[in-house]
């Protein structure tokens, strides 16, 4: 099966920063990813799906790129809402996710 | 637009089963190439997939669990169901239920992400 392994874990910013989260896959996706945020005590949330492509409602400061084996999500102007961990998910076999990486408060 | 709420005990004794519902409103679970599926999320951890029932009634079971998981679902009460046999501590976890479909473009048509998901409910493995 297929593994994703995210960096880093924890990723310390401010209001305003551009943040970026790298995914590597252990296999090469045909372009099948999709990135989640979950907040403490709810459920993960669809961001980006087709390693690119904002799910309805996304704001546009999220985005989604890479292929291969390696994708990244980037948030270009961190808001005070978007303090929260992050999955990557792959559904091209199945699906699996990775560890996540949790956004805080610096 | 379609709603998933889980339901069932919220403690579970260690080797009994833990059998969870999951009730999907605003839509049929028969209809529609949806993917009804399990996830579990142990208290501070990340994510893991169980396994699925598809609307036609194939399932799938993740490996590492596929000798303890049974996913049925009842068309009548627009329900599917996950039952875990012989849990331990282990298996102390949220359990959230998700709906994935499909993507299709050009005649080719993919699982798709999980679009869908119910609260989730805290399950405890305790004596």
């Amino acid at each position: 099966d297929i593994q994703l392994t995210q960096s880093p874990s924890t990723l310390s910013a401010s209001v305003g920063d551009r943040v970026t989260i790298t995914c590597r896959a252990s296999q090469t996706l045909r372009g099948w990813l999709a990135w989640y945020q979950q907040k403490p005590g709810k459920a993960p949330n669809l961001l980006i799906y087709r390693g690119s492509t904002l799910e309805t409602g996304v704001p546009s400061r999220f985005s989604g790129s890479g292929s291969g084996t390696e994708f990244t999500l980037t948030i270009s102007s961190l808001q005070p809402d978007d303090f929260a961990t992050y999955y990557c998910q792959q559904y091209d076999d199945y699906w699996t996710f990775g560890q996540g990486t949790k956004v805080e408060i610096k | 637009q379609v709603q998933l709420q889980e339901s069932g005990p919220g403690l579970v004794k260690p080797s009994q089963t833990l059998s969870l519902t999951c009730t999907v409103s605003g839509g049929s679970i028969s209809s529609g190439d949806n993917y009804w599926s399990w996830i579990r999320q142990p208290p501070g951890k990340g994510l893991e997939y169980i396994g699925y029932i598809y609307y036609s009634g194939n399932t799938y079971s993740t490996p590492s669990l596929k000798s303890r998981i049974t996913i049925p679902m009842d068309t009548s009460k627009n329900q599917f169901s996950l039952k875990l046999t012989s849990v331990s501590a282990a298996d102390t976890a949220v359990y959230f239920c998700a709906r994935a479909g499909l993507h299709c473009s050009n005649g080719v048509c993919h699982q798709a992400p999980f679009d869908v998901w119910g609260q989730g409910t805290l399950v405890t493995v305790s004596s």
